[in-house]
């Protein structure tokens, strides 16, 4: 089976900071992994993933995640955190078979002015 | 380009009534769309897969009588919630992925409420 941790509810940054959102994961096989944010009574919106290739993998909005395999995480990285990036961030992985997403418990980003 | 919307964004109905909702790829032709369920301050659960052409896929635990998934056309969904009830109330998200995509993106609708009363 497939699972995905998200250990901190709530993270909280000052404008102009790096912001770091921790995710690990536990697959078989090769994962596929993914980044969302979701803001306020919205959908998911899409920010990155990692399929195969460069460990580092960069995306929408300056985000950027990195893929260690040893350490089977995934976390989310920015490198000076903007207000408007407020919102919950969800990590999922790739189910093997249904081709579904399994999902994080999720993130609150709190970047404070 | 990837977009998917949903329909209604929100609905309040009675309980006993049923609720339909659609899922629309806008841009893109979606062989497999996928249903979520959220509830406040929780993660997104995997209600079923739905397959264009053919039966959907519940996970374990959702009634599939209560909960009719359609997936007539590659570009539209629908997730009817029968006979709803209060304990139905949450956010209904799908997801749709693009035919033929070797990445397996899922792109999200916005969501639609339900309360039911």
């Amino acid at each position: 089976a497939q699972s995905v941790a998200q250990p901190e509810d709530q993270v909280n940054v000052a404008e102009g900071n790096p912001l770091t959102v921790k995710c690990t994961y536990s697959v078989s096989g090769n994962p596929y992994l993914f980044w969302y944010v979701q803001y306020p009574n919205r959908g998911l919106q899409f920010l990155l993933k990692y399929i195969t290739g460069d460990n580092l993998v960069k995306g929408s909005y300056g985000f950027e995640a990195e893929f260690n395999k040893s350490q089977t995480s995934f976390h989310l990285k920015k490198p000076s955190a903007l207000v408007s990036d407020s919102a919950l961030y969800f990590c999922a992985v790739m189910r093997a078979g249904r081709r579904a997403l399994t999902f994080g418990s999720g993130t609150r980003l709190q970047v404070q002015p | 380009g990837a977009v998917v919307s949903q329909h209604p964004s929100w609905v309040i109905c009675k309980s006993g009534t049923s609720v339909k909702i659609e899922c629309r790829s806008l841009d893109f032709q979606a062989t497999t769309m996928f249903w979520y369920r959220q509830f406040p301050k929780q993660s997104l659960m995997l209600m079923a897969t739905s397959n264009e052409g053919s039966k959907a896929t519940y996970e374990q635990g959702v009634e599939k009588d209560k909960f009719l998934i359609n997936h007539a056309s590659l570009t539209l969904s629908t997730l009817t919630v029968t006979s709803a009830h209060p304990e139905d109330s949450s956010f209904y998200i799908c997801s749709a992925r693009a035919w033929r995509d070797p990445q397996e993106t899922q792109y999200f609708g916005p969501g639609t409420r339900l309360l039911v009363l």
